[in-house]
């Protein structure tokens, strides 16, 4: 059974860079033909889908989000990564990473990280 | 989600049916999943492909798709059925990749 866990930091500032982690354990993130995952959550909205990296290194993301989203996998670390640039308040969410198919079934999620925007 | 539009709250009786709508210009000619998410947890798949159960999944959860409405029928609804419900849809052709529905909370009166 696969697992997946967020780290990094839970405050920012504007302006910054948000960067995340996804650390998988239970399965190598290189193996089977999986997508790995970037979605977030404002308090109280829906979700909202950032991105995502084939085990190949491929990325795909959301086009709103494009021009300041990198997802990149760190394979030596089974671990796979989220920079989100020139973070602001409206940047605030719950951050989930997952496993799941081209199609987007997801099968395993990480618990979700609190990442807040504020000067 | 401007392109999948769900109704923002859906609510019914224990025992009775809950219909939970995803509408998109030709959304029957995409695949659809359907995902149940409780307060302070990830979501989890109840329905995907348009209408296959994941194991695990009560048999009173069901999925059709046609036309331009998608719909996550839920039967005998129960108490523990009360969450929110998203839909997703991979958008392979106009580059807008994954796209999830605004959500539907459903109520158990």
């Amino acid at each position: 059974q696969v697992q997946l866990r967020e780290s990094g930091p839970g405050l920012l500032k504007p302006s910054q860079t948000l960067s995340l982690t996804c650390t998988v354990s239970g399965g190598s993130i290189r193996g089977g033909t999986y997508f790995w995952y970037w979605i977030r959550q404002p308090a109280g909205r829906g979700l909202e889908w950032i991105g995502r990296v084939y085990n190949s290194g491929g990325t795909d993301y959301n086009p709103s989000l494009s021009s300041r989203v990198t997802i990149s996998l760190v394979s030596s670390e089974n671990q796979f990564s989220l920079k989100l640039n020139t973070v602001t308040a409206t940047d605030t969410a719950v951050y989930y990473c997952a496993r799941g198919d081209y199609y987007a079934l997801f099968d395993s999620w990480g618990q979700g990280i609190q990442v807040t925007v504020s000067s | 989600s401007d392109v999948l539009t769900q109704p923002p709250s859906v609510s019914v009786a224990p025992g009775k049916t809950a219909k939970i709508t995803c509408e998109e210009y030709k959304i029957g000619s995409r695949s659809v999943h359907w995902y149940q998410q409780k307060p302070g947890q990830a979501p989890v798949v109840v329905i995907h492909s348009d209408s296959d159960r994941p194991s695990g999944i009560p048999e009173r959860f069901s999925g059709s798709n046609s036309g331009d409405t998608a719909t996550l029928t839920i039967s005998g609804v129960e108490a523990g059925d009360e969450a929110d419900y998203y839909c997703l849809v991979w958008h392979t052709s106009d580059q807008l990749g994954v796209v999830f529905g605004g959500g539907t909370k459903l109520t158990v009166l």
